[in-house]
C-alpha cells in the first residue's frame, strides 16, 4: 500500500491556472475510476473537490476539474484565487478494496 | 444535515489501548459504509480502516491490520475504532468519514472534525 505520488508543492499566480499529479498503479489509479481530490485548508477537516475522476459536488466550483490518464490522475484549477490556497489530497480504491491516498501537495497562491 | 462528531482521542502510553467513536446524524447510517482516516501532525492523510453497512466486512490499512478493529453499531448510529497496541508512529488526528458508494460512484462525501489520539510515555 504505497501511497499515491504527488508534487509537495506547486504555486501560480491569481488567474493562472495549475495542474496536480497523482500516479500509483495499474492497481489503483489505472484500475479504478474511484479517484477523488480533498482540499484542505490550515486546522480544518478536508473537503470533497473532485469524485469519480472527473466529477464535481454540488457547490464546488467549475474552476476545480479532474482527469485522469493510464495510471495518472490530474486536477486541474483555473483561474486561481486567493482562497484556493491550501493543501490537497488525491486518493484511490484499490485492488485490495482498501483506499490509498497521495501524499499531499501544498498549492502557494503568489 | 449530516453530522459526524469523533469522540474518545487522548494521551495514552506506547502499549496502551484507546477506543474512538463517531456519532453520526442527519442520513441513514446502517446504508452506508465509514472510514477512518488518520493525519499525523503536519503530514498528509493516511486511510486507516473501513467497514460496510452492515458491518459484516472490514478492511485495514497493513500499518494497522492485526492492532486495530473497526465496527459500528447501527442502532446507535454510531462508529468505532479499538485501537490496541498502541505505537508513537499512531499519534495522529483521527477523522471518520462517510463513504458514499453507489452504482460506479465512491467518495468520502463527509467528514467530521477529528478526535486527537497522542501516544507517549
Amino acid at each position: 500500500q504505497s501511497a499515491l505520488n504527488q508534487p509537495a508543492s506547486v504555486s501560480g499566480s491569481p488567474g493562472q491556472s495549475i495542474a496536480i499529479s497523482c500516479t500509483g498503479t495499474s492497481s489503483d489509479v489505472g484500475g479504478y475510476n474511484y479517484v477523488s481530490w480533498y482540499q484542505q485548508h490550515p486546522g480544518k477537516a478536508p473537503k470533497l473537490m473532485i469524485y469519480d475522476v472527473s466529477k464535481r459536488p454540488s457547490g464546488v466550483s467549475d474552476r476545480f476539474s479532474g482527469s485522469k490518464s493510464g495510471n495518472t490522475a490530474s486536477l486541474t484549477i483555473s483561474g486561481l484565487q486567493a482562497e484556493d490556497e491550501a493543501d490537497y489530497y488525491c486518493t484511490s480504491f484499490t485492488s485490495s478494496s482498501t483506499w490509498v491516498f497521495g501524499g499531499g501537495t501544498k498549492l502557494t497562491v503568489l | 444535515e449530516v453530522q459526524l462528531v469523533e469522540s474518545g482521542g487522548g494521551l495514552v502510553q506506547p502499549g496502551g489501548s484507546l477506543r474512538l467513536s463517531c456519532a453520526a446524524s442527519g442520513f441513514t447510517f446502517s446504508s452506508y459504509d465509514m472510514n477512518w482516516v488518520r493525519q499525523a501532525p503536519g503530514k498528509g492523510l493516511e486511510w486507516v480502516s473501513g467497514i460496510n453497512g452492515g458491518g459484516g466486512s472490514t478492511y485495514y490499512a497493513d500499518s494497522v491490520k492485526g492492532r486495530f478493529t473497526i465496527s459500528r453499531d447501527n442502532s446507535k448510529n454510531t462508529l468505532y475504532l479499538q485501537m490496541n497496541s498502541l505505537r508513537a508512529e499512531d499519534t495522529a488526528l483521527y477523522y471518520c468519514a462517510k463513504d458514499w458508494a453507489a452504482g460506479a460512484t465512491r467518495k468520502f462525501d463527509y467528514w467530521g472534525q477529528g478526535t486527537l489520539v497522542t501516544v507517549s510515555s
